[in-house]
């Protein structure tokens, strides 16, 4: 079956401490996306990536990082300079070009000690 | 740049009809999108509008109108499991694989 996998489905981050959130698809895939949700809230977008090697900040990038090394992996850190980080992290991907849909991966919810 | 805005909460009982209405100020984009979200769970894509007029797809439809900035989703026969946040978003045109999100209508369905 083809989907996307997030892991881990909860993780915790100690203070000063970077933490990476995986996001694996097997659908082929161009484009790839990280979004943040906070309680009763939207979606932002932290990066995202149109093909690989290749990926952009989105409208909240500061104190994460990314990496496109893989068509299939787009793996997430927050950084100690994210401030804030508890929150619900949801990748997602899309063929790209003309591609309307984004599938959606099932969240990693991020917590702070 | 793009803004998208839904009521934050609508409740309607078992068997209604529903309407959650999107209004946006955007430069430019392809089509109205919109997702269901159920509480802890992932977005999942419902139904798309690439031009004006209704689209129908079961129980839902949705409604696109350019000229009014304006878009709704339209849930029929309302069923428990309906109750779920949904989301309009679009496609930027000067940026094609950039998405945007409306911040989210909480649908309560009561027996």
């Amino acid at each position: 079956d083809g989907g996307i996998t997030q892991s881990p489905k909860y993780l915790f981050r100690k203070e000063g401490q970077n933490v990476t959130l995986s996001c694996e698809q097997n659908l082929n895939h161009d484009a790839m996306y990280w979004y943040r949700q906070d309680p009763g809230q939207g979606l932002r977008l932290i990066y995202y990536s149109q093909i690989v090697n290749d990926f952009q900040k989105g409208d909240i990038a500061e104190g994460y990082s990314v990496s496109r090394e893989k068509k299939e992996s787009f793996p997430l850190t927050v950084t100690s300079a994210q401030k804030n980080p508890t929150a619900f992290y949801l990748c997602a991907s899309s063929i790209g070009g003309e591609g309307e849909t984004q599938y959606f991966g099932p969240g990693t919810r991020l917590l702070v000690l | 740049g793009q803004s998208l805005e839904q009521p934050s909460e609508v409740t309607a009982v078992e068997g209604a009809i529903v309407q959650i209405n999107c209004t946006y100020q955007t430069s430019g984009f392809y089509g109205l999108s919109w997702y269901q979200q159920h509480d802890g769970g992932a977005p999942t894509f419902l139904s798309y509008n690439a031009l004006d007029g209704l689209e129908e797809t079961g129980r839902f439809s949705s409604f696109l109108s350019r000229s009014d900035s304006y878009g709704y989703l339209l849930l029929q026969e309302l069923q428990m499991k309906d109750s779920a946040s949904y989301f309009c978003a679009v496609r930027a045109i000067y940026n094609f694989n950039k998405f945007y999100f409306g911040s989210g209508t909480k649908l309560n369905v009561k027996p």
